[in-house]
């Protein structure tokens, strides 16, 4: 199967500060996908990108699919923010059957 | 967007026992997943839930521990049989809905159960 790797495992920030959430995976995908688990354990998608670049409010994400990595960026972070950032990929033939990260466990404090 | 409910959403349960979990879509959806998630870890996915038909498991998950039914577009069970406590998991249901903005596909998750086997 797809290899998926996540860097940082943890990140600790302090409100207003700025991150960059790296994955790297190991094939060619059709579907990439960033989800944020909240404290509670909802899991809730973020972004649909298996290519190109996409922002939605304090939040952005850059796929390079040639070269096989996604990037999740949080700007001006908050409390809210914290939780578990997954990276998820599926292949052509299996769009909806997703290979996880491990996650990047975020901690924002005030 | 598709809003998916999951009940229970908690358990507790003694091993040996069996526990099914229903999954709710308010609209047809075309995919409907199983997914499980252990303590501290990521998600795996199960098993694909193939309406009218037998569902398709992924490598090391089989149908006499968890069968699964899928009887229409809208619903979805899953069955956790003869539990253990290495069954204690969060499950989840996810979906592939298509966006009536945008009229893209989309992947859903439900809010999970959280089971906890004794």
């Amino acid at each position: 199967g797809i290899q998926v790797e996540q860097s940082p495992p943890d990140l600790i920030l302090q409100e207003g500060a700025n991150s960059t959430l790296r994955c790297n995976f190991s094939d060619s995908v059709n579907n990439l996908q960033w989800f944020h688990q909240n404290p509670w354990g909802q899991l809730i998608n973020l972004f649909y990108i298996p290519s190109g670049t996409k922002q939605n409010g304090r939040l952005s994400a850059t796929t390079v699919a040639t070269e096989r990595y996604s990037l999740l960026y949080i700007s001006s972070s908050q409390t809210t923010d914290s939780g578990v950032y997954f990276c998820a990929v599926a292949r052509t033939d299996s769009w909806g059957k997703l290979q996880f990260g491990a996650g990047t466990q975020v901690v924002v404090t005030p | 967007s598709a809003v998916i409910s999951q009940k229970p959403s908690r358990d507790i349960c003694q091993r040996g026992t069996s526990l099914t979990i229903q999954c709710q879509v308010d609209s047809q959806v075309t995919m409907m997943f199983w997914y499980r998630q252990q303590p501290g870890q990521s998600l795996t996915l199960i098993a694909t839930a193939n309406q009218g038909s037998e569902a398709t498991y992924e490598s090391g998950f089989v149908i006499d521990k968890f069968p699964i039914s899928r009887p229409n577009l809208t619903f979805s069970t899953l069955t956790v049989s003869n539990m253990s406590p290495e069954d204690s998991s969060i499950y989840l249901c996810s979906v592939v809905g298509r966006l009536e903005t945008s009229g893209k596909e989309t992947q859903y998750f439900g809010p999970g159960t959280r089971l906890l086997v004794l």
